[in-house]
């Protein structure tokens, strides 16, 4: 069966800092990979998403960047940490063709300090 | 374009009360829907889904149905307990092109249920 794993479920950090989110998937090939960002108390906002390796589109092109060095690995990351970078962050994967949900993670609560 | 819309929360019912929140959605071509849960500090889980008009998605005593000629999903469920609790997410799943379907979300309603 497939699984996905997200690491770290949480994270503080300061303003400036680093980042790196990574999420893997297990039991399936080529999937179409993404991540989504949820700020306290809103919806979902769709950051990147990915349907091979290499192969990135952005949604929101601020401060984060996003990496799919291997099939079924998909990176998340940042140079310079904002305070408005604070949120809950998801990856999800995704089969081909009609008819197919998302699978998500369980998510990296990030807090900017 | 596509998007979900779906009715504002929050919803505070009590135990063994009626459930319906509802979704509309504007599509091009033949979407796919869903309903997603969120429990608190948790990722998002696939509720039930339905792929053509007339479907029925069913799980954990939820159901919604596929309307096509009112472009509607709506999430029911007959007596809600204390562990419903959660946020509830509306999606539809289209073709974005080059077969890349990306799920639309609604904003999610939250839903509260008090013994």
């Amino acid at each position: 069966s497939q699984t996905i794993h997200q690491w770290p479920a949480t994270l503080v950090q300061p303003v400036g800092s680093p980042l790196s989110l990574e999420c893997t998937v297990e039991g399936t090939s080529n999937p179409n990979l993404y991540w989504y960002r949820q700020a306290a108390g809103r919806g979902l906002q769709l950051l990147f998403y990915s349907v091979g390796i290499g192969q990135i589109s952005s949604e929101v092109p601020q401060n984060l960047s996003a990496s799919r060095p291997q099939d079924r690995q998909f990176i998340l990351s940042s140079k310079k940490l904002l305070l408005s970078d604070s949120g809950f962050y998801l990856c999800a994967w995704r089969g081909s063709g009609r008819g197919y949900g998302y699978t998500f993670g369980s998510g990296t609560r990030l807090t900017v300090v | 374009g596509n998007s979900v819309t779906q009715m504002e929360g929050p919803v505070t019912l009590s135990e063994e009360a009626f459930l319906t929140i509802n979704c509309t959605y504007t599509a091009t071509g033949y979407p796919s829907l869903f309903w997603y849960v969120q429990y608190p500090g948790e990722g998002l889980q696939l509720l039930l889904k339905a792929t053509k008009a007339d479907d029925k998605g069913s799980n954990k005593g939820f159901e919604a149905t596929y309307r096509k000629e009112t472009t509607s999903f709506h999430l029911e469920k007959g007596s809600v307990q204390v562990s419903d609790s959660a946020v509830y997410f509306c999606a539809l799943s289209a073709d974005s092109g080059a077969g890349s379907y990306q799920l639309t979300f609604g904003k999610g309603t939250k839903l509260s249920v008090i013994p």
